[in-house]
Parts: C-alpha cells; structure tokens; sequence
C-alpha cells in the first residue's frame, strides 16, 4: 500500500526556519496538502495543492514539492505553531480509496 | 461559515455496534462529498470511509469494510457512520471532514471536532 513518510520530529527556536518533509512516490504527479493539529484540537488545512495557503493561514507557512518531496516551510516560527504536522495525499491513482496520511511530524518551538 | 459537528460517541463493549452524525451547516451539503477520518489515542490520521455528494458511491479503509457504513441524509443536512462489531482497535476520536475537489484531486478544507470512540470491556 501507498505511503507518505515524514521524521517523526522537527525542532526549532523561536524566529527560526522550520521544514518538515514528506515523501512519497507518487508525488510528482499528485498534489501534496498540509494540515496542522495542535493538542486536543481538529486537524486544520495549512497548505493546499503543494503551495497554496487558505485563507486565514499566516504568511511564514509555505510549501513546494520536487519530485518525490514536499516540503512544509514554517519562516520565522512561532511558538503557536508548535502542533502536530500531517501531510496528505493520494496514491497514483487518485481514486477515493487511495487516501494516505504520513505518520505525522512533531514540531517543537523553544 | 462552515460547521461540523460530530455527536454520538461513547463507551462500548467489544463487539457492540454505536452510530455516529455529523450535523453540517453553512454551505450546501448535498453538493460535497463527504469523509470519515479517525485518529487512536497518540497515533495519527487515519481515513475511514467516503460517500459522495448524492450517496451514490461510498468507499472503506480495509479495516472497516464489512463493518461500518457510511450514509447521509441530505434533507437534514447530516452524514452518518454505522459501527458494528466494535473492536478495541477502533477506539479513537471520530473526525468528519468536508471533501473539495479540483483539479481531479481532492482534500478535505473542513473539520469537525470530532466524538470520541472508546471499545473496552
């Protein structure tokens, strides 16, 4: 079955840049979408279509994606970013039973 | 603005059955599909099952088929997750996510805040 692997944990200071990764095999031709969990809390969509930022998301969340890797970039992160990061995407048949979440990166600002 | 709001979580005993809703407001519910994800205790994001827009095709995670069923009402605006044959694996926080689609690709842009599922003895 289909996989996106991301570290388990990603740790920064205030003010620094953070990049979590996610790989995944089908990711040249499949968008890679982002969503941030902070404890306790639903999963929000951070960065959609590899890059895209919702409306609402601050301006130091941005993504790109290169072949088989997406990145989550955090520039200047906050303490309140610090949550739980999950990459999503499908495998290469993009069908609805395809849906794959990577494990999940830890990222901690202190 | 857009609201999901998951009810019927609870304790239930190994091999019991529980029903889950998710009560949707603020956009036009019978135009989107619509998905269930679920996340264990300390573990991550795990997708469950999907059911189009007009109920017409619904999809399962390996681990559920045969056991859940997903539907929706859409005259009362509301998706549903039939659990039956409960194991203590699928105890976990019960997330319902509104689906778009674009580009022949699709996400989830909405989350509730889900119900809590706990299977023991």
């Amino acid at each position: 079955s289909y996989e996106l692997t991301q570290p388990p944990s990603v740790s920064v200071s205030p003010g620094q840049t953070a990049r979590i990764t996610c790989s995944g095999d089908a990711l040249p031709k499949k968008y890679a979408y982002w969503y941030q969990q902070k404890s306790g809390q639903a999963p929000v969509l951070v960065i959609y279509e590899d890059s895209k930022r919702p409306s609402g998301i601050p301006e130091r969340f941005s993504g790109s994606s290169s072949g088989t890797m997406a990145t989550l970039t955090i520039s200047g992160a906050q303490v309140e970013d610090e949550a739980d990061y999950y990459c999503y995407s499908t495998d290469s048949s993009g069908n609805h039973r395809s849906v794959v979440f990577g494990g999940g990166t830890k990222l901690t600002v202190l | 603005q857009v609201q999901l709001v998951e009810s019927g979580g609870g304790v239930v005993q190994p091999g019991g059955s529980l029903r889950l809703s998710c009560a949707a407001s603020g956009f036009t519910f019978s135009s989107y599909g619509m998905h269930w994800v679920r996340q264990a205790p300390g573990k991550g994001l795990e997708w469950v099952a999907f059911i189009r827009y007009d109920g017409s095709n619904k999809y399962y995670a390996d681990s559920v088929k045969g056991r859940f069923t997903i539907s929706r009402d859409n005259s009362k605006n509301t998706l549903y997750l039939q659990m039956n044959s409960l194991r203590a694996e699928d105890t976990a926080v019960y997330y319902c996510a509104k689906e778009v689609e674009r580009f022949g690709e699709f996400y989830f842009d909405y989350w509730g805040q889900g119900t809590l599922v706990t299977v023991s003895s």
